[in-house]
């Protein structure tokens, strides 16, 4: 039963489209994250949400918008995509102040073309 | 700001113990991980230490924390090829409580 899914695994979209990413987590952990890994595998955060509010949002275009609709999901909206979106995003989920369990999704892979 | 630094490369035989190092600034984090990620594989936790910890061993894998150099390693015994891997250190975000990871260090385990 897998912990953290994210959907769809890979897309391939045209640059100027608006595309979204689900998460999905059944740990019952409180907060959720999107992490954004660049072609040289750097890994940054973007946002965290914890019971459904907003705890970080880093420096990202605002054509980015999360969404945690409850504490089990956190979706990513990306409008007008561009070639510099592309990338693995990966959702991740903890409890808020926990130490070991942070457990990451398998990730997206976003192709803008 | 916060910040973790590892070196980016490790090449080693079969066989021998791989040692890879990390960096850290934030000196109130309270935890620190390494994560394995195979080619086109998400993110594995192999292993994380509490702050107030030296060491801590789990089969093949030992890390070792320094808190005052705030300075971490992992070993691996007697590294096989599936260890192959980018690892990545990072260091749990006292404020706010998300992971900040180094650029990973890419093993390459020759036979």
């Amino acid at each position: 039963d897998t912990a953290v899914s994210q959907t769809p695994k890979y897309l391939v979209t045209q640059m100027g489209n608006d595309k979204s990413i689900k998460c999905e987590q059944n740990l019952g952990h409180d907060t959720m994250y999107w992490y954004k890994q660049d072609s040289k595998k750097f890994l940054k955060i973007m946002f965290s949400y914890n019971n459904k509010e907003l705890i970080i949002n880093e420096t990202v275009p605002n054509r980015f918008s999360p969404k945690s609709p409850d504490k089990a999901h956190l979706n990513l909206h990306i409008n007008s995509l561009e070639l510099g979106d592309s990338a693995v995003y990966f959702c991740a989920s903890s409890w808020g102040t926990g130490g070991g369990g942070y457990t990451f999704g398998s990730g997206t892979r976003l192709t803008v073309v | 700001g916060e910040d973790v630094e590892q070196s980016l490369f490790l090449s080693v035989r079969e066989g021998d113990s791989s040692v890879i190092n990390c960096t850290y600034t934030d000196s109130s984090s309270t935890y620190l991980y390494w994560y394995k990620q195979e080619p086109g594989a998400g993110l594995q936790l192999l292993t994380y230490i509490f702050s107030n910890m030296d060491m801590k061993q789990d089969q093949r894998l030992t890390v070792l924390l320094n808190k005052k150099d705030k300075h971490l390693s992992l070993r691996i015994a007697d590294t096989q090829t599936g260890d192959s891997a980018i690892y990545f250190c990072a260091e749990k975000n006292s404020s706010q409580g998300n992971l900040i990871f180094g650029k990973g260090t890419k093993l390459s385990v020759k036979p």
